[in-house]
């Protein structure tokens, strides 16, 4: 069985630095990865995915992750953070169980920038 | 532009009463999906369908029902409603029918259960 876990519940900073936001994966097979971003009472949506090839990815608003097979991590990125980045972030694996992929998210951390 | 939209937004029933969660996408997507969502817990999913016609069962399926009304709708039905089924439910689509993770959601819709 798969897992994802999402090393921090809650992550604060200051406005203008940079943030690391880890996860780490547990999976027998290969596996593709996403990270998604839920901005207070909306829904969510996608950040950024890994599914093949270079294993550094770029996603939207400058937030980028970097896929290691050998640690099972996908950390999200970025250099330097805005208030509007504040927002809870939710990592995902999929892989192929046999008659579907199967999609497993992590329980979300909760990215708060302070001015 | 819609995307995926649910209704209602929010809901606030008794226990043992029954309601309907609607769900339409206007992106010709061929998957669709319904998650509920509590606090610590992530997402988790409760019913998906791959195809127009075609239903499965999610990780938490007990006390729903699902129709696949047809391309666009995906409704989500609560029975006789029970506290527990207290949540945010997030309806989302994908394009094909295999889902590789990358899904559309809707905006979410807040179910009080009392």
């Amino acid at each position: 069985a798969q897992s994802v876990t999402q090393l921090d519940s809650q992550v604060p900073v200051f406005e203008e630095a940079p943030v690391e936001l880890r996860c780490n994966y547990s999976s027998s097979v290969s596996v593709y990865l996403f990270w998604y971003v839920q901005y207070p009472n909306q829904g969510l949506q996608l950040l950024l995915k890994y599914l093949s090839g270079s294993t550094l990815v770029k996603g939207i608003n400058g937030f980028e992750a970097e896929f290691n097979k050998s640690q099972t991590s996908f950390h999200l990125r970025k250099p330097s953070v805005h208030i509007s980045d504040t927002a809870e972030y939710f990592c995902a694996v999929s892989s192929w169980g046999g008659s579907n992929y199967k999609l497993t998210f992590g329980k979300g951390t909760l990215l708060t920038v302070n001015p | 532009n819609a995307g995926v939209t649910q209704t209602p937004k929010f809901q606030v029933l008794k226990t043992g009463q029954s309601m309907t969660l609607q769900c339409a996408q206007d992106m010709n997507h061929n998957s669709m999906y319904w998650y509920r969502q509590d606090p610590g817990m992530g997402l988790r999913l409760i019913y998906y369908s791959a195809s127009e016609g075609t239903t499965d069962k999610g990780e938490v399926p007990n006390g729903y029902n699902v129709s696949r009304l047809n391309k666009r709708e995906f409704s989500l039905r609560l029975e006789s409603a029970a506290p527990s089924q207290t949540s945010v439910y997030f309806c989302a689509s994908s394009v094909g029918t295999v889902n590789t993770g990358e899904l559309f959601f809707g905006e979410g819709s807040r179910l009080t259960v009392l």
